[in-house]
Order: C-alpha cells, then structure tokens, then sequence
C-alpha cells in the first residue's frame, strides 16, 4: 500500500533563512512523488512532482525538492524563505496500480497529515 | 490559467438531508476526482471518474455517496442523507489526457457543514 508521512505538524523558520519540509513515502513500486501547497480558505496548489530523471525537482516559487531513494525521502526546500511562504504544504504519492482503457493511470494521490511552515520577518 | 471551480464554497445542511456538491474541471481534462479533508486530518480519496464512470474508490465512498457528470462540463458530488461524521471540506479535482505524470489541478473545496 501506498503512504505518506510528514513528521512535522509545524516548522518555523525565519525570512531569509533556508527551509526544509519533511517528507518520507511508502510505495509499491516506481514512486511518482508530489508537493502542493495550501493557502488559507483555498485549495491545494501544484507545487512539483518527481516522476523519473534528476534527483534535484525544481518547482514553482523557488522551491525544489530533493528524491532520495535509499531513504525514501522527498523533501522540499527554498533556499531562502519569504514570509509569504507561510502555508500549509501537503506530501502525496500517486497510486499507479489502477489503469484505465488507455492504459494510462487513474492516479489517486495519497497525501501526507500537512506541514504547517510559519515564515517570521 | 484554467481553474477548477467549486460550488458552493460552503454548504450548511441538516443532517439526513441530501446535498450536491458542484465542481467544473478544466475544460479537455478527462480524469476527475473527489477528496475531501476533515478539520485537522489528511486529505482522503474518495472516487475518481473516467469515462463516464467511475474507475475507483475508497472505502469512505459508500452507497450514501455518488457522482455524475451530467453534461460536458460539470462534475458532481451527492451525499443522499447526510450525517454529522460528513462534516468537511470537499476538493474536486482534474487532470488532462497528455499523460498520466501530469499533476492533479484542485478547486478551492466546498466546506460542508452537517447539523
């Protein structure tokens, strides 16, 4: 089965300072990982995602993210955080078992508890 | 850029009543999705829909819960009798027909409030 696991409910970090968003996964087989972020009263935001290729994700905002296969680990970072990064950031995994006609993947996600990442000025 | 659009964004309900969630995905997606995200919890699935029916879903999505796509673009949600343990916030969501590593677009959710 297929699962994720962010160990901190919250991270604070301040303006300026590097930022780093844990997240390990359990899957089955190939992992297709993703972040999204939540801002306050909106839904969930595409952030990145790691399919194949490069360890080294870069995505929107200034944000990457870093595959580590041997610890199953697909944290996301920013070099240099802005108070407007505060939100909530989401981990997931898809599911790849479930094919359609197409041959193509369905793809629930299954998603991580939530980070809570407070950026101070 | 296109969005997917969520109505309402809150819906209050007594319980035991019926309530329907609307959604309208990205215009050419042809994969959709329910989730729904309890106050304090993970984001859950609950179905997907592909193709006129529905390709998966979860063990939270039981025979109170169904979903349609009436008509080209609308997608919905129907909770036939609601209960308190309903209570949450519903994400609809879509993805396009390129290829399976294309990312899932969410809606801004409907929070549903049973009384």
């Amino acid at each position: 089965a297929q699962s994720v696991a962010q160990p901190e409910d919250q991270v604070n970090v301040a303006e300026g300072n590097p930022l780093t968003v844990k997240c390990t996964y359990s899957v089955s087989g190939n992992p297709y990982l993703f972040w999204y972020v939540q801002y306050p009263n909106r839904g969930l935001q595409f952030l990145l995602k790691y399919i194949t290729g490069d360890n080294l994700v870069k995505g929107s905002y200034g944000f990457e993210a870093e595959f580590n296969k041997s610890q199953t680990s697909f944290h996301l970072k920013k070099p240099s955080a802005l108070v407007s990064d505060s939100a909530l950031y989401f981990c997931a995994v898809r599911d790849m078992s479930v094919q359609s006609d197409r041959g193509s993947t369905l793809g629930r996600l299954y998603f991580g508890r939530g980070t809570q990442l407070t950026v101070w000025p | 850029e296109p969005e997917v659009t969520q109505t309402p964004s809150h819906q209050v309900t007594q319980m035991g009543q019926e309530v329907i969630l609307r959604c309208v995905p990205i215009s050419n997606h042809l994969y959709f999705y329910w989730y729904r995200q309890i106050l304090g919890q993970k984001v859950e699935f609950l179905v997907s829909f592909y193709n006129n029916e529905i390709s998966e879903k979860s063990e939270i999505f039981d025979d109170q819960f169904s979903v349609e796509r009436p008509d080209g673009s609308n997608f919905t949600l129907k909770i036939r009798s609601t209960k308190l343990e309903d209570s949450a916030m519903y994400f609809c969501a879509s993805r396009g027909r390129v290829s399976s590593n294309q990312p899932q677009h969410f809606g801004d959710g409907t929070r549903l409030s049973i009384l």
